[in-house]
């Protein structure tokens, strides 16, 4: 199994700029998590799906950021304008089934640097 | 709400040796999970260990084991005979139905 694959491994963009990661989840699996992984705030989930539903997107932190997952094999997550602060680690990350016996495979992140 | 607190920004172990790391979780849940996943310099999350809060019995995973005090909300881990490839950051983290919260981490450091 490839594991959760992420693209682009690295984005450098301008202020500004719209700016979409991409993840393709574990084969099988039903549930895909976006997280945010800063200094300041550590890792911070922003919104997950099940079955290709968004389920809580209670951690996205403005209306420039959405997600949407079109099908069980893809996932987006969109930032526009990308502003400076948005600059982080973006790490995407799959399992079967949620609750309390499952665990999360995560893909090798993707480094945001919006400058 | 729940809350994960990682006290121990850093840590430093002499290689062969033991080392514990601590974390407390609160939770109004009744049922959640709690685990500790490594993050190496590749930052890729891979995970370490896991333990259901219903379970009395502490996981333990070859090198790896936990100490879960369920009423003390302590959940730290041990790692046993320090290897160099256990140098990483460790995040300490629990949750239950995908919501899953992280403490801020704990750098390990692993001497020669």
């Amino acid at each position: 199994d490839a594991g959760v694959i992420q693209s682009p491994r690295h984005e450098v963009t301008e202020m500004g700029q719209e700016v979409t990661l991409r993840c393709k989840p574990i084969s099988g699996h039903d549930y895909l998590f976006w997280y945010r992984q800063t200094m300041m705030r550590g890792l911070e989930l922003l919104i997950y799906f099940n079955n290709n539903v968004p389920i809580d997107d209670s951690g996205m932190p403005e209306d420039r950021f959405s997600a949407k997952m079109p099908n069980a094999s893809f996932s987006t997550l969109k930032i526009q304008p990308s502003e400076p602060r948005d600059s982080a680690v973006y790490f995407c990350a799959s399992s079967w089934t949620s609750g309390p016996y499952n665990e999360q495979f995560f893909g090798p992140g993707t480094r945001l640097t919006v400058l | 709400a729940q809350t994960v607190t990682q006290s121990q920004p850093e840590m430093s172990v002499q290689e062969a040796e033991t080392v514990t790391l601590s974390c407390t979780y609160d939770t109004s849940e009744s049922d959640y999970y709690l685990f500790w996943y490594k993050q190496p310099p590749s930052r890729q999350m891979i995970l370490v260990i896991r333990q259901e809060a219903y379970k009395q019995q502490n996981a333990t995973e070859n090198r790896f084991s936990v100490n879960f005090q369920k009423a003390a909300k302590s959940f730290s881990l041990k790692i046993s005979d320090s290897q160099l490839g256990d140098a990483a950051m460790y995040f300490c983290g629990g949750g239950s139905q995908g919501n899953l919260i992280f403490g801020k981490g704990t750098k390990l450091s692993v001497k020669p």
